[in-house]
């Protein structure tokens, strides 16, 4: 079964300090990982997109790495800010484009 | 403004009256997606559509009914909603074109059911 694993589950940290989160996924044949945020009660918003052939992308503050031979991504956060707590999902399409799966996602705290 | 736009946000019912949610988008996109977001699980597919008169099951299509009459509307019907169906619905939609920015998603419905 096609499934996308994150970790941590939840992580919690200080406004000004960096993070990472991880995905890993079974998803085949890949087509694309996309990464994405989503605040308290809210529909999640795309920050990156990443195809097979792509190994790092960045947005911002967000810099996405995947690496398609070990089937791993993180998403990197840089000089967090407050605004950042939200959970992020991650979320792998199989190559017809339209089978995506969603990871359960990673809920990032940060506090002042 | 490109969106998606669900009604209602909130909705409290009781068990085994019929009640619809809505889901209209304005980008002209092909394929619309009903997802239920529940705590650890993620969010699962409940029904999805290729375009008009096309839908088909996701990994949790009982107890959920769903129509495509038009490219803009995909309503999420529940015929007689049950306690299990408590959560929290989210409406997507994105064009089937490769290469695209993915889902459009709306901003929720938080659904009880008691």
């Amino acid at each position: 079964k096609n499934q996308v694993e994150q970790s941590p589950q939840s992580l919690i940290i200080l406004e000004g300090k960096n993070c990472t989160l991880q995905c890993n996924y079974t998803v085949s044949p890949f087509s694309n990982l996309r990464w994405y945020k989503q605040d308290t009660g809210r529909g999640p918003v795309s920050l990156t997109i990443m195809t097979f052939s792509e190994n790092t992308k960045s947005n911002g503050r967000y810099t996405a790495t995947l690496d398609a031979d070990t089937k791993q991504s993180s998403l990197h956060i840089t000089a967090s800010q407050l605004s950042d707590s939200a959970s992020y999902i991650c979320v792998v399409s199989a190559r017809n484009n339209n089978d995506m799966r969603f990871g359960a996602g990673t809920r990032l705290t940060v506090k002042p | 403004e490109a969106q998606v736009t669900q009604n209602p946000r909130y909705l409290i019912t009781v068990t085994g009256k019929k009640l619809t949610v809505t889901c209209s988008q304005n980008m002209n996109h092909e394929y619309m997606s009903w997802y239920r977001q529940d705590p650890g699980l993620g969010l699962r597919q409940i029904y999805y559509s290729m375009n008009v008169e096309v839908t088909d099951k996701g990994d949790v299509p009982e107890g959920y009914k769903v129509s495509r009459k038009e490219k803009r509307n995909f309503p999420l019907i529940l015929e007689s909603p049950s306690p299990n169906q408590t959560s929290l619905y989210f409406c997507a939609s994105s064009s089937l074109a490769l290469g695209t920015d993915g889902y459009t998603f709306g901003s929720g419905t938080r659904l009880t059911v008691v």
